[in-house]
């Protein structure tokens, strides 16, 4: 069935430094793809997405560009800050509201 | 418009007991998702609900259920808490393929 791989962290940054969390897909059909964000004791925020190939998501400085043919949508941010640390989950759908969820990526930014 | 209301946010429960969590989508959503959160698990998939008809079923047992009445506000229920049963549960709602909306959760313990 379908399914999210994404990254293991957790990842630590210095503030400014340059981020990418990895993702990568599986799925039999055309999904959309997602990326959320969950801050401690809230639910997951949606970040960004894509609906086709080589559409570009985002948001908030966050960028991810769905590549078909290497079945991937990384996560990227030129320059994290230290509000940005929070959990991200890259997410596919491949008919309506039926998701499926990476592992999740912890990113603690460090001032 | 208001987002995604889940009810209680925080709950205690003791083993064998039942629960019943409440969730309100957002106004024009007719989908509503359900997803278990723990620190073992990460985000799992319990069911969704498409205008009051079980759509999608995730790999829990019968003691997860679910239900969704005509404003679409959906219920889930736990019956014969187990301490493993202790999670963070969300609740999502989603128009077309636009991606899922998540309510803040609710906090369960069961002890």
């Amino acid at each position: 069935g379908d399914s999210v791989t994404q990254m293991e962290g957790p990842v630590t940054l210095s503030e400014e430094a340059f981020l990418t969390i990895n993702c990568t897909y599986t799925a039999t059909g055309y999904p959309s793809l997602f990326w959320y964000v969950q801050y401690p004791g809230e639910g997951l925020q949606l970040l960004l997405k894509a609906t086709k190939a080589d559409d570009k998501g985002s948001n908030k400085g966050f960028e991810a560009t769905y590549r078909k043919e290497t079945t991937s949508f990384h996560l990227e941010k030129g320059s994290v800050q230290v509000s940005d640390s929070a959990v991200y989950f890259c997410a596919l759908s491949d008919r309506g509201n039926d998701m499926r969820f990476g592992a999740g990526t912890r990113l603690t930014v460090k001032p | 418009k208001a987002g995604v209301t889940q009810t209680p946010r925080y709950l205690i429960k003791t083993r064998g007991q039942q629960v019943t969590l409440s969730c309100s989508p957002i106004s024009g959503h007719r989908s509503v998702s359900w997803y278990q959160q723990t620190p073992g698990q990460g985000l799992q998939f319990l069911f969704e609900y498409f205008s009051e008809t079980q759509r999608n079923k995730g790999n829990f047992p019968g003691r997860f259920s679910g239900r969704q009445f005509s404003n679409s506000r959906s219920e889930m229920n736990v019956s014969t808490l187990e301490l493993g049963d202790s999670a963070l549960y969300l609740c999502a709602s989603s128009l077309g393929g636009e991606g899922a909306f998540f309510g803040q959760g609710t906090r369960l313990t069961v002890v």
